[in-house]
């Protein structure tokens, strides 16, 4: 079964400065797709950013970037230029190939972001 | 206006109780689906539905029920709710087309059963 793993419950990052969150899984496909949602305070599961594993370049969305290490199964997200905004519960997700039928979503279970002004 | 909405976005109910939390959705999207979020457990499929003729189960069905009035609209009902069913529920849409099927997310459902 696909697992995903977040390692650092809590992380916190100057005003300004740059912040990298982990997450690893483990899945035996060679095709599948990464994403990171986002969760303020406001309880809205935003989606920030999302991989496709087929893709070697790394997805990037403004401020936002991930490090997609493929054979390390590896897919951290990193944040440039921190804003208060930014600060929110972050959750990586893996999904299956899509085959006809449904690929379960698995959702790591979170890291929190403070943002220090 | 919000693309997915969900109705109440807070609701204190006592044991035994029956309760429906609503979802619905302006993307266009085929397919929707209902989460529970606990603390530390990230979020859990409860039911998935591809089509308004197609429902399927997830990981935690036990003590819910759904319905798929149309292609936008998706309700989930507790039967008689009890308090281990106190959660964050979040309805999700996707479209199904295309390689990614991004899923889309509600603004959530605070659920207390007292």
């Amino acid at each position: 079964a696909q697992t995903v793993t977040q390692s650092q419950p809590e992380m916190s990052v100057q005003e300004a400065e740059t912040v990298t969150l982990s997450c690893t899984y483990d899945t035996s496909e060679s095709d599948y797709y990464l994403f990171w949602y986002k969760q303020p305070p406001s309880r809205q599961m935003i989606l920030v950013i999302r991989q496709e594993a087929y893709k070697q370049q790394n997805a990037t969305e403004n401020r936002f970037s991930v490090n997609f290490q493929k054979a390390a199964k590896s897919f951290s997200l990193k944040i440039s230029d921190s804003q208060l905004g930014d600060a929110a519960m972050y959750f990586c997700a893996y999904r299956g190939p899509l085959s006809g039928g449904y690929q379960k979503v698995t959702f790591g279970t979170g890291t929190k972001l403070q943002v220090i002004p | 206006d919000a693309d997915v909405t969900q109705t109440p976005r807070n609701r204190i109910t006592k044991t035994g109780k029956r309760i429906m939390l609503e979802c619905s959705q302006t993307k266009g999207h085929d397919r929707m689906y209902w989460y529970r979020q606990d603390p530390g457990l990230g979020l859990r499929l409860i039911y998935y539905s591809f089509d308004v003729k197609d429902i399927n189960k997830g990981e935690i069905s036990d003590g819910y029920s759904v319905s798929r009035q149309a292609q936008a609209k998706f309700s989930l009902s507790l039967e008689s709710a009890i308090p281990n069913q106190t959660a964050l529920y979040f309805c999700a849409t996707s479209g199904g087309a295309g390689r990614t099927d991004t899923q889309y997310f509600g603004p959530g459902t605070r659920l207390t059963v007292l």
